[in-house]
């Protein structure tokens, strides 16, 4: 089963919007990361966030993780057209494994 | 700068057909991953290797077998092709991070595989 689910799993909005995108795990982690998938590609790298971070900014994206919730954010401020994509959180344990969650399918309209 | 290369990118089999998916990386890092995404799945994990000549199991094994002879690569195989392997495979790669395990993933473009 996976550990992280993310939601939605579809999100459709206007260029110049902000976006955001919600991940919930089950057990306890080491760090949560956050990619983005093109159609057709490979997944990409967004952010890292530890267990003992709370919020963790690069460029237009911000991530939160709150552990006793279990849970996490995606904000993506000021969309673009370009940004349209899948989002995957991922959620990392000991043992070395990365567990990903199903997604969530972005659309930024022009 | 190459990063994460998979060969073969697409691949038709025949029920029982035996394949070799090759991965290789050149930025030196010490894991090895193999993933499957199916449409609705995310990604799961098939099999990990934390350093040359070791591998393990990951969420789903069954069906499949690696080897990681080199550091540089890592070999996922099929032994009798089964239509339920029907997938994209992704291949990925990571530094060790030292306070907390698992650092950031390096994935190739993937290996859309049909199984007939």
């Amino acid at each position: 089963s996976q550990q992280g689910e993310e939601d939605p799993q579809a999100l459709s909005i206007q260029e110049g919007e902000n976006a955001t995108m919600n991940c919930s795990y089950k057990t306890s982690i080491n760090n949560l990361q956050w990619y983005r998938q093109n159609s057709g590609r490979g997944l990409v790298h967004l952010i890292l966030i530890r267990s003992n971070e709370r919020e963790k900014h690069s460029g237009r994206l911000r991530v939160t993780l709150d552990t006793s919730k279990k849970s996490s954010s995606l904000l993506i401020t000021a969309s673009r057209a370009a940004d349209t994509a899948s989002y995957f959180c991922a959620t990392g344990h000991a043992g070395n494994m990365l567990t990903f969650g199903g997604g969530t399918r972005l659309m930024v309209k022009p | 700068n190459a990063g994460v290369t998979q060969t073969p990118k697409f691949r038709v089999l025949k029920t029982g057909q035996s394949m070799t998916l090759l991965c290789a990386q050149d930025m030196n890092h010490e894991y090895m991953y193999w993933y499957r995404q199916d449409p609705g799945m995310g990604l799961r994990l098939i099999h990990y290797s934390v350093g040359e000549g070791t591998t393990a199991k990951g969420e789903v094994p069954d069906g499949y077998n690696v080897s990681r002879l080199k550091k540089q690569n890592f070999l996922l195989g099929l032994e009798s092709a089964a239509p339920s392997q029907t997938s994209v495979y992704f291949c990925a790669s990571s530094y060790r991070d030292r306070e907390q395990g698992t650092g950031e993933l390096f994935f190739g473009e993937g290996s859309r595989l049909t199984v007939l």
